[in-house]
């Protein structure tokens, strides 16, 4: 079946625009989750959603993010007045449910880079 | 502070050889550990996954060993190959899911 999808796959903007990315989960996995990686960096815990349960949004590191889940599938990431320092990799991955035991399946990742 | 160190940050080695990577983890309380693989360009793509009780799991030419006590993982690679160069991540998962990454280990593997 089909796997995890993010689009786009690159992403140039200028400092100080809006951007959104995608995420397209496995369908029936109730689990998603958005990471960020820089250069030279592990990945960083940004948020996450269960079901309809309220997001974990504890990983955000400003009020410039924000992410928002429709439906229970599709799951946008937007980033306000992007800063340079946000360029890096941003991954999704979806899990049947929340919970360390369940394998994470991740997207191939959205590259922004913020000129 | 919760975290996980790996090492080398990056190794070379030639086709056909074996290597050993590094995992040192300081979460508590612990669920399991995994080894992810992550290709250049692409998502991170898991390997083993140990739980406190396993010692040792293998996938294919991959084995990992887990050491709760000392809270120390390697994981091994049999006779490399071309495709191994990537990235090798491990990846830590606290009771309450929450997952600590390390930084990963860069493998190139030479022909």
């Amino acid at each position: 079946g089909a796997g995890v999808s993010q689009s786009p796959s690159n992403k140039v903007t200028e400092k100080g625009k809006d951007v959104e990315l995608r995420c397209d989960p496995i369908s029936g996995h109730t689990a998603l989750y958005w990471y960020r990686q820089s250069l030279g960096q592990g990945l960083e815990f940004l948020i996450y959603f269960q079901g309809n349960s309220a997001p974990d949004k504890s990983g955000l590191p400003s009020d410039r993010f924000s992410a928002e889940r429709t439906g229970g599938s599709v799951s946008t990431l937007t980033i306000q007045r992007t800063q340079q320092e946000d360029s890096a990799v941003y991954l999704c991955a979806s899990s049947p449910r929340v919970g360390g035991y369940y394998e994470q399946y991740f997207g191939p990742g959205t590259r922004l880079t913020v000129t | 502070k919760n975290q996980v160190e790996q090492s080398p940050q990056s190794l070379i080695i030639l086709e056909g050889k074996n290597c050993t990577l590094q995992c040192n983890y300081t979460v508590s309380p612990f669920s399991n550990l995994r080894w992810y693989k992550q290709d250049t360009g692409r998502g991170p793509v898991s390997l083993t996954i140990m739980t406190f009780s396993e010692n040792t799991k293998s996938n294919g030419r991959y084995t990992a060993t887990l050491d709760a006590d000392t809270k120390q993982s390697s994981l091994h690679i049999t006779a490399s190959q071309l495709s191994d160069s990537a990235s090798y991540i491990c990846v830590v998962s606290g009771y309450q899911g929450n997952l600590i990454f390390g930084k990963g280990t860069k493998l190139s593997v030479k022909p």
